[in-house]
């Protein structure tokens, strides 16, 4: 089946640096969703990205369709104590209408 | 505005025990529903898909089913629960077109088989 590697499995930063995180598949999506998950709670999502090259923005985040289609990356500007939380990408190939591909999730830490 | 609902929030279950998990959704029509499974490794492992009433499509050979007997209720049952049936059960719903798929989550059930 389709795999998605999500990196860095895990990070620990200060509050005010950026971050940023990836996601990258064998094959090609014509999706890319990127989601945050709280402890306890169902994830939410953040962006959706629908186009190769698409680069959108969401308050501090920004996250891009890689031209390949085959990647997808989400930054974090200044980030906060609240950003704490799983981030996942996922994406839909289209050989599957109904189906997403998850990456296994970005653990992120923020020291205040 | 959609909202998912999914209820209970936490169940505490005996090994052998029946199951039963719900979901609804409001505010949309025929949505296309969904039930992952998450366990402690973080992972969302995709369990059921419905894309109409008594359409049921399966991901994972298991010991749970699914079934969708209203149009925006989706409920997952098991007969007898494992062990390993233990983890976070998370319901979905995206739009029927196929040009906008994104999925939307519940608040999760937290499931424990002692």
């Amino acid at each position: 089946g389709q795999q998605l590697n999500q990196s860095p499995q895990s990070m620990f930063i200060q509050e005010g640096e950026d971050v940023s995180m990836n996601c990258t598949s064998s094959s090609i999506f014509n999706t890319w969703l990127w989601y945050k998950q709280d402890p306890g709670e169902g994830p939410v999502l953040l962006i959706a990205l629908y186009k190769a090259g698409e680069l959108t923005s969401n308050g501090r985040l920004t996250a891009q369709f890689g031209i390949t289609r085959k990647d997808s990356f989400l930054n974090i500007s200044a980030s906060i104590p609240s950003d704490v939380g799983i981030y996942f990408c996922a994406g839909r190939s289209g050989g599957s209408n109904y189906k997403l591909t998850f990456g296994k999730g970005t653990l992120l830490t923020v020291n205040p | 505005s959609q909202t998912i609902h999914q209820w209970p929030a936490t169940l505490v279950q005996p090994v052998g025990s029946p199951l039963s998990l719900e979901c609804t959704v409001e505010g949309t029509s025929n949505p296309n529903l969904y039930w992952y499974r998450q366990a402690a490794g973080r992972g969302l492992q995709l369990l059921f898909y419905s894309v109409g009433i008594g359409q049921i499509s399966s991901e994972v050979p298991q010991n749970l089913s699914a079934s969708r007997p209203q149009d925006r209720q989706f409920i997952l049952s098991s007969k007898k629960l494992l062990l390993s049936d233990s983890g976070f059960y998370l319901c979905a719903w995206s739009r029927a077109e196929s040009s906008t798929d994104t999925q939307y989550f519940g608040p999760g059930t937290r499931l424990t088989v002692l």
